[in-house]
This record gives structure tokens, C-alpha cells and sequence, in this order.
């Protein structure tokens, strides 16, 4: 089935540490995104990749990275820089042009 | 940059009743989109709407669009237990180079027996 998988589901991060979350679509889709989501909010875009080797920032990069090797691949890191790091994190892929996004089922990050 | 806007943010309402959730948007935007949300999982597509005028229907909710008011709304027709979600509108500036969206805060809404 075609889809976008994000892993893991659950992630726990000690103070000071790099955490990566995955993002994998079949969909050949060329744009990738990722949103944070905190409790109650709506979705503010972090990074997004139009295609293979570019990527730009969002709304909220401070504090994470990101890298776009293979056009199904789009992993978040989450850096130490991140002061607020706990929150729920969505990957989307779209195709170009007046379609919807496709969403990934989240990970969801919590610092202990 | 666009900026959206939806409200009510938060609805309770009782089975059985008709209610409009409303999203304003801050710049010319020829299409927009509205997605469900059950808590702690992932957004799934509910509409895309590509033209003013667009009106599209799907069981008890109707979403349309009305461009040149900057507006979509959400109509839920005659509410059931299982409506009870939050809803998003999103939608894309126009000469948006990362083709990417916009989302409002949300319309969290409650449909109570």
C-alpha cells in the first residue's frame, strides 16, 4: 500500500540529546513537509523539501535539521538547541499541484 | 504570507443539530482544504475545495468556498456522536514557491448525546 510512515511512534529524549524521527513515502510524491503540533494547537511548519538535496526552512526551524538524500526520505532531526522540544510531530508529503497533503501518524516526542 | 483563521475553537453541541464552523483567510487563496484530527493520530483528508463557488458534500458535512469573502465554511448537518473530532482548514498562498499550507488553529468540536 502507498503511504507515509513515520517512526517511531513514541520517542523519549533526555536533556541535551539529538533525536532523529523518520519519515518514508512510497507515493513518489516531490514535496515533503514537517509540522509540530503542541497540545490544543494547530500545526506550524517546521521544514519543507520541494526536491532531492534542497530543503528550506519554516515558520519554526530554530533548533532542528533536516536532510532530503532520497526523494521517499525526509528525516527530522531534534537538536539540543530545541528548548521546548515535547510536542506532537507530523510528516506530509504532497505532488505538485491543487491536491491535498498526505499525513504521516506522528510521533509523538516527549523530554524526560 | 498567508494567515488562517477558524472559529469557533472550541464546539459542543447536542446530537441531532446543525452548526457552521467558519474559516477566514488572509490573502487571495484559490483553493482550500479541510482535515479531521482524532485525538493523538494523524490528519485525514476531508475536502478539497479548488474554485470559488466550490461547494462538496460527504455524509453529514458540507464544506464551501467563497474566494472573494476570503471564507470556507463547515456545515454539519443533523450531528452524530461519531462527528466529534477536531477540523482544520488549510490553504496555500497564492505564489507559495514551497506549494506547502497554511492550517488555522483548529475547530474542536464535541457532539454530545
Amino acid at each position: 500500500d502507498g503511504g507515509i510512515t513515520q517512526s517511531p511512534k513514541y520517542l523519549f529524549r533526555k536533556e541535551g540529546q539529538n533525536v532523529t524521527l523518520s519519515c518514508e513515502q512510497n507515493l513518489n510524491h516531490d514535496a515533503m513537509y514537517w509540522y509540530r503540533q503542541d497540545p490544543g494547537q494547530g500545526l506550524r511548519l517546521i521544514y519543507y523539501s520541494q526536491i532531492v538535496n534542497d530543503f528550506q526552512k519554516g515558520d519554526i526551524a530554530e533548533g532542528y535539521s533536516v536532510s532530503r538524500e532520497k526523494k521517499e526520505s525526509f528525516p527530522l532531526t531534534v537538536t539540543s538547541a530545541q528548548k521546548n522540544p515535547t510536542a506532537f510531530y507530523l510528516c506530509a508529503s504532497k505532488p505538485w499541484g491543487n491536491t491535498e497533503a498526505f499525513f504521516g501518524q506522528g510521533t509523538r516526542l516527549t523530554v524526560v | 504570507e498567508l494567515k488562517v483563521e477558524q472559529n469557533p475553537l472550541f464546539l459542543s453541541m447536542q446530537e441531532g443539530k446543525n452548526y457552521t464552523i467558519y474559516c477566514n483567510y488572509s490573502t487571495t487563496s484559490d483553493r482550500l482544504y479541510w482535515y479531521r484530527q482524532d485525538p493523538g493520530k494523524s490528519l485525514e483528508s476531508l475536502f478539497v475545495l479548488l474554485s470559488n463557488g466550490a461547494v462538496k458534500q460527504e455524509g453529514r458535512l458540507m464544506a464551501s468556498l467563497d474566494t472573494k469573502a476570503r471564507l470556507s465554511t463547515l456545515h454539519i448537518t443533523a450531528a452524530v456522536h461519531d462527528l466529534s473530532a477536531t477540523y482544520f482548514c488549510a490553504g496555500p498562498a497564492l505564489n507559495n514557491a514551497g506549494n506547502m499550507l497554511t492550517f488555522g488553529g483548529g475547530t474542536r468540536l464535541m457532539v454530545k448525546p
